[in-house]
């Protein structure tokens, strides 16, 4: 099971803005570790869509950005398009149980 | 330009144990701050992480799946090898490598292979 926390699903219309939140502990997120997150296209590998809290990668678009306050961390896209519809993901570190990487429970974006 | 690509069987047998070889390119697997990972995500259900191997040799295992996963690489073939024992239905799904980046925070998975399908049946 995860130890990150996310909505299943958001959906909202062109253009608007939509965020995904990322609930973790002090274990993980609250401890300091990085955030990052993976867009998951239908039937394709996971692609890197921010990392470092709030570093995009070259080639991912400015309306992707991300943030992180205290044991949280969240993922927002401004001007939603209908390519943005896919499966997100979190992911970070845990100290606990001998040190893991951890993804988040995932996110659905719904382009209406 | 760096690619990964998974290779192992299809179909295994429960009970069996599972050899996956990822073959990268671009990269090499001795450059301080690099790791290749294993992630799968069984079906409809959330990206899980497997096991990833450094530059230096360090080696980290999910907890849950610590006592049946192994991860080596062999550098000079530009390879990593997961093999999974006891293997289950359960266990069915895309299994992916991915190359993983170290900053101060914590590595992520910058490039991912295309995935192997891995069917656990009798």
């Amino acid at each position: 099971q995860s130890v990150l926390t996310q909505p299943p699903s958001v959906s909202g219309a062109p253009g608007q803005r939509v965020t995904i939140s990322c609930t973790g502990s002090s274990s993980n997120i609250g401890a300091g570790y990085d955030v990052h997150w993976y867009q998951q296209l239908p039937g394709t590998a996971p692609k890197l869509l921010i990392y470092g809290d709030n570093n995009r990668p070259s080639g991912v678009p400015d309306r992707f950005s991300g943030s992180k306050s205290g044991t949280s961390a969240s993922l927002a896209i401004t001007g939603l398009q209908a390519e943005d519809e896919a499966d997100y993901y979190c992911q970070s570190y845990d100290s606990s149980l001998s040190g893991s990487f951890v993804f988040g429970t995932g996110t659905k974006v719904t382009v209406l | 330009q760096i690619t990964l690509k998974e290779s192992g069987p299809a179909l295994v047998k429960p009970t069996q144990t599972l050899t996956l070889t990822c073959t990268f390119s671009g990269f090499s697997l001795s450059t301080s701050g690099v790791g290749v990972g294993w992630i799968r995500p069984p079906p409809g259900k959330a990206l899980e992480w497997l096991a990833l191997i450094y530059w230096d040799d360090d080696k980290r295992y999910s907890p849950s799946l610590k006592s049946r996963l192994t991860i080596t690489k062999d550098t000079s073939k530009n390879q990593v090898v997961l093999t999974m024992t006891n293997m289950d239905p359960v266990d069915t799904g895309t299994y992916y490598c991915a190359h993983s980046t170290m900053i101060v925070g914590g590595s992520y998975f910058d490039y991912w292979g295309q995935g192997t399908l891995v069917t656990v049946s009798s």
